[in-house]
């Protein structure tokens, strides 16, 4: 079954620093989810890559998916403290109505 | 775009009781609805699979006699936590995948079971 491990588990930047998150699958990506969570409340889809290379960016949150498909990064420029919260990556693991594996998530602090 | 409605957010019950969580797609048909469970600090556990008008397909550890899953439509499914004990207490949440739509997911529930 596919894995995914996110690093780091945590993280306490400083607002307006830059910070990355990765996520490294078990097996080949056929689609990688970013999502943000607030503690206690739903998933807020932030982007979605599935061609190997594949770079996309909203704000100032860019995530891109290396040209093997089994690894993917979301950075974040001059973060800020609505930033906070816990990032998660899902993988597609085949296409159509299968369900997202997810990480374990990476917990996010931006102190003032 | 797509919207994944799901109620209630927070509900207290009392143990032995039951409790149906609801999970509408508003603008599109889902034709898999997928239930996960989420406890403190951890990620997102998925529990069944389920596709409209057929028997939901549940994960090795998840009782489907506890757990019960309806996907009578295409625009609903429900969750039905029977006879709750305090263990059941978590975060439940929805994702509803149709044809042309990724993963929408619920705003989630949050049942305690005192």
């Amino acid at each position: 079954s596919q894995e995914l491990e996110q690093s780091p588990q945590s993280l306490i930047v400083q607002e307006g620093k830059n910070l990355t998150i990765n996520c490294t699958s078990s097996k080949t990506l056929y689609g990688l989810y970013w999502y943000k969570q607030k503690y206690g409340e739903g998933l807020i889809f932030l982007m979605m890559l599935q061609k190997g290379g594949e770079e996309k960016s909203h704000e100032k949150i860019t995530a891109k998916l290396d040209e093997k498909k089994q690894q993917s990064s979301l950075h974040i420029t001059a973060s800020q403290p609505s930033h906070a919260g816990i990032y998660l990556c899902g993988a597609d693991p085949n296409s159509g109505n299968t369900p997202l594996v997810f990480g374990k998530g990476t917990r996010l602090s931006v102190i003032a | 775009g797509a919207v994944v409605s799901q109620h209630p957010s927070w509900v207290i019950c009392k143990s032995g009781t039951s409790v149906k969580i609801e999970c509408r797609s508003l603008d599109f048909q889902a034709t898999t609805m997928f239930w996960y469970r989420q406890f403190p600090k951890q990620s997102l556990m998925l529990m069944a699979t389920s596709n409209e008008g057929s028997k939901a397909t549940y994960e090795q550890g998840v009782e489907k006699d506890k757990f019960l899953i309806n996907h009578a439509s295409l625009t609903l499914s429900t969750l039905t936590v029977t006879s709750a004990h305090p263990e059941d207490s978590s975060f439940y949440i929805c994702s509803a995948s149709g044809q042309n739509y990724g993963y929408t997911f619920g705003s989630g529930t949050r049942l305690t079971v005192v």
